[in-house]
């Protein structure tokens, strides 16, 4: 079975800290990806990275950016929190030379910015 | 861009009743199409896809799909649905887009089945 892990399930941060989203997986995938989901919007891609130290925006970088120096793991990160990033995050991966879309997904980290 | 189109937010069933959820795409070349679920408190998972061949496929837990290729439709089907059922489903599609191929999600439909 493919696992994707997400290091925090629940973060609550203030306006202006900077923020950490980690995403490992266990198979020797090479593509990996952020969406963030929220109610009546779905999940909407963040950024995708097709190998090590690769990475391309999706359709809502703004505020984001993010750190592959591993293949096993995907990092995202908030470089100044606001309100507005209040969400559920999700990594997922998808196997493969090319990007098929079939995703498997990490249980997903809340972030809660105050 | 690619856009996906979810026709329902909110679907409200009994046991035993069928289901049809609508989903709409908005891409002219050749697309992988996708439902996801999300039950509560668990991870999206893969419900059933459709790459090429046969239009109609079948997922697990006696859910199918249709593709429609005029109509740029996905929609998902199940004859009866049960109490189980009671999630969250997400059509998405995988087309080539710059940057490489990307996959685009609705924006879900909550489906609640009434025991």
């Amino acid at each position: 079975d493919v696992k994707v892990t997400q290091s925090s399930r629940y973060l609550v941060k203030r306006t202006g800290e900077k923020v950490f989203l980690e995403c490992v997986q266990d198979m020797d995938h090479e593509n990996m990806f952020w969406y963030r989901q929220d109610p009546g919007l779905g999940l909407r891609l963040i950024y995708f990275s097709y190998d090590v130290k690769m990475k391309e925006k999706g359709d809502i970088p703004e505020g984001y950016s993010v750190s592959r120096e591993k293949k096993e793991r995907f990092s995202l990160i908030l470089e100044s929190a606001s309100t507005n990033q209040t969400s559920m995050y999700l990594c997922a991966i998808s196997s493969g030379s090319t990007n098929t879309g079939e995703l498997f997904f990490g249980e997903g980290s809340r972030l809660t910015v105050l | 861009a690619q856009s996906v189109s979810q026709h329902n937010h909110h679907v409200i069933l009994s046991e035993a009743a069928s289901l049809e959820l609508g989903c709409n795409y908005s891409y002219g070349g050749t697309v992988n199409l996708f439902w996801y679920v999300q039950y509560p408190g668990q991870h999206l998972q893969l419900l059933l896809k459709y790459f090429s061949g046969d239009p109609l496929v079948k997922g697990i837990k006696g859910f199918e799909a249709e593709f429609i290729k005029s109509k740029f439709s996905f929609n998902l089907r199940k004859p009866s649905v049960q109490w189980s059922d009671t999630a969250e489903y997400f059509c998405a599609v995988n087309a080539r887009d710059t940057g490489g191929f990307k996959t685009i999600f609705g924006a879900g439909t909550r489906l609640f089945v009434k025991a």
